[in-house]
């Protein structure tokens, strides 16, 4: 168990709908970093926060938006669904700001269907 | 652009024999290194990972890699994989040290060890 949380599990969902994944770093982490898993992409880094601002974007497209709340607690929303959004989003929180040297702890993800 | 290659999809082995997993990038400047390791419905773990100094690198559960400059790799190794080390390992790179740096995965080798 590495300390981050996430849910739910399993999200089915039809196209066109709109859902939010939550993440929940651990104790003392201040960034959250989200990333999907597809099988034709791989794994890719999508945002990064740290303490409740933008610090980096990856490849995470424009009906996808994220946040992190002063709690430190991250929301990621993926609106207009497509097929092709299916995927595990994993998210992962690391104690600085730095993805060279802070180790990042993942969690379990979010297994996303869109029908 | 940026990219990590791992030559193999998906390796075979039987218990005790030795592993040697791929990894090349491409990127001239400094870099950091990764080896995650995902366990069948587990989440991602780091294995190891190399910032500076010593290339040669030991991790966790007796894996090492080598960082190898002029061929711009990365290799993980273990001498004697067991059955538990059936898994999928993802190879990452971090270009620079910015706090912006943005983290790049390999497209994954799935490990299949016989007992």
């Amino acid at each position: 168990d590495s300390g981050v949380t996430q849910t739910p599990k399993h999200l089915i969902t039809a196209t066109g709908q709109r859902v939010t994944l939550r993440c929940s770093p651990r104790s003392g982490d201040l960034s959250v970093y989200w990333y999907q898993q597809s099988l034709d992409q791989g794994l890719q880094f999508l945002i990064q926060y740290y303490n409740g601002e933008e610090r980096a974007k990856g490849n995470i497209l424009e009906r996808f938006s994220a946040q992190q709340f002063p709690d430190l607690h991250s929301e990621l929303n993926l609106s207009s669904l497509e097929l092709g959004d299916s995927a595990l989003y994993f998210c992962a929180s690391s104690v600085g700001l730095a993805p060279a040297t802070d180790t990042q702890y993942f969690g379990p993800g979010t297994r996303l269907t869109v029908l | 652009a940026q990219s990590v290659s791992q030559h193999n999809h998906h390796v075979i082995l039987s218990e005790a024999a030795s592993l040697e997993l791929g990894c090349n990038y491409s990127y001239g400047g400094t870099v950091n290194l990764f080896w995650y390791v995902q366990y069948p419905g587990q989440h991602l773990q780091l294995l190891l990972k190399y910032f500076s100094g010593d290339p040669l690198v030991k991790g966790i559960k007796g894996f090492e890699a080598e960082f190898i400059k002029s061929k711009f790799s990365f290799n993980l190794r273990k001498p004697s994989v067991q059955w538990s080390d059936t898994a999928e390992y993802f190879c990452a790179v971090i270009p620079g040290y910015s706090s912006a740096s943005k983290i790049i995965f390999g497209s994954g080798t799935r490990l299949s060890i016989r007992p």
